[in-house]
């Protein structure tokens, strides 16, 4: 099955940008969404077909997707953007969903 | 708003069948191109897509659970299930229910439910 690759950690400090990506073959081929989950709540879709924001996501949250790896950016960050990262693909060839093993994204 | 809520036991013996409910609020079960989904989370660990039904009671399921997992609809309640049989520790997981957006094969989870504990000991 298709395999998305995550790093387990990035850390950034507040104002700055963070970058995490997500890595899959060929996966500029697919379409990738982006869900931020905070501890002890369900996840929440922050990004959806590469690079659209759902209503109410910041601007600071963008994505992009090429080649390889799909990265998910969030700039001028705040502290309350700490928390875990997944990105997310649906397998058309065996008909499931993917889901990366997530980022644990720290703001220093 | 659509809500979603998953509702079951919060504790299951081992080899036994795992049973929980989705209730959707706010809207139709039925209306619109939507699927339904199941995910779980085990403690600490990432998320793994369970299945998924359409209202028609289409189905898809993850190849590594597929043995084991039913999913059902009830449009008259507004409801979806997740049966996950023969269980054991390793079946220890959140559980959430998500409205799955399919379009040309990208699908998406767009609404989730709050998650509900299910333990797995005897």
């Amino acid at each position: 099955s298709y395999v998305l690759t995550q790093p387990p950690s990035v850390s950034v400090a507040p104002g700055k940008t963070a970058r995490i990506t997500c890595g899959g073959n060929n996966i500029g081929s697919k379409s990738v969404h982006w869900y931020q989950q905070k501890p002890g709540q369900a996840p929440v879709l922050v990004i959806y077909y590469d690079s659209d924001r759902p209503s109410g996501i910041p601007e600071r949250f963008s994505g992009s997707n090429s080649g390889n790896t799909a990265t998910l950016t969030i700039s001028r960050v705040e502290a309350g953007d700490e928390a875990d990262y997944y990105c997310q693909v649906w397998d058309s060839s065996s008909d499931q969903g993917v889901f990366g093993g997530g980022t644990k994204l720290t703001v220093l | 708003q659509v809500q979603l809520q998953e509702s079951g036991p919060g504790l299951v013996k081992p080899s036994q069948t795992l049973s929980l409910t989705c209730t959707v609020s706010g809207g139709s079960i039925s209306s619109g191109s939507y699927y339904w989904s199941w995910i779980r989370q085990p403690a600490g660990k990432g998320l793994e897509w369970i299945g998924r039904i359409y209202t028609s009671g289409s189905t898809n399921y993850n190849p590594s659970l597929k043995s084991r997992v039913t999913i059902s609809v009830d449009t008259s309640k507004n409801q979806f299930s997740l049966k996950l049989s023969s269980v054991t520790a390793a079946d220890t997981a959140v559980y959430y229910c998500a409205r799955d957006i399919a379009v040309a094969g990208e699908d998406y989870f767009d609404y989730w439910g709050q998650g509900t504990l299910v333990t797995v000991s005897s």
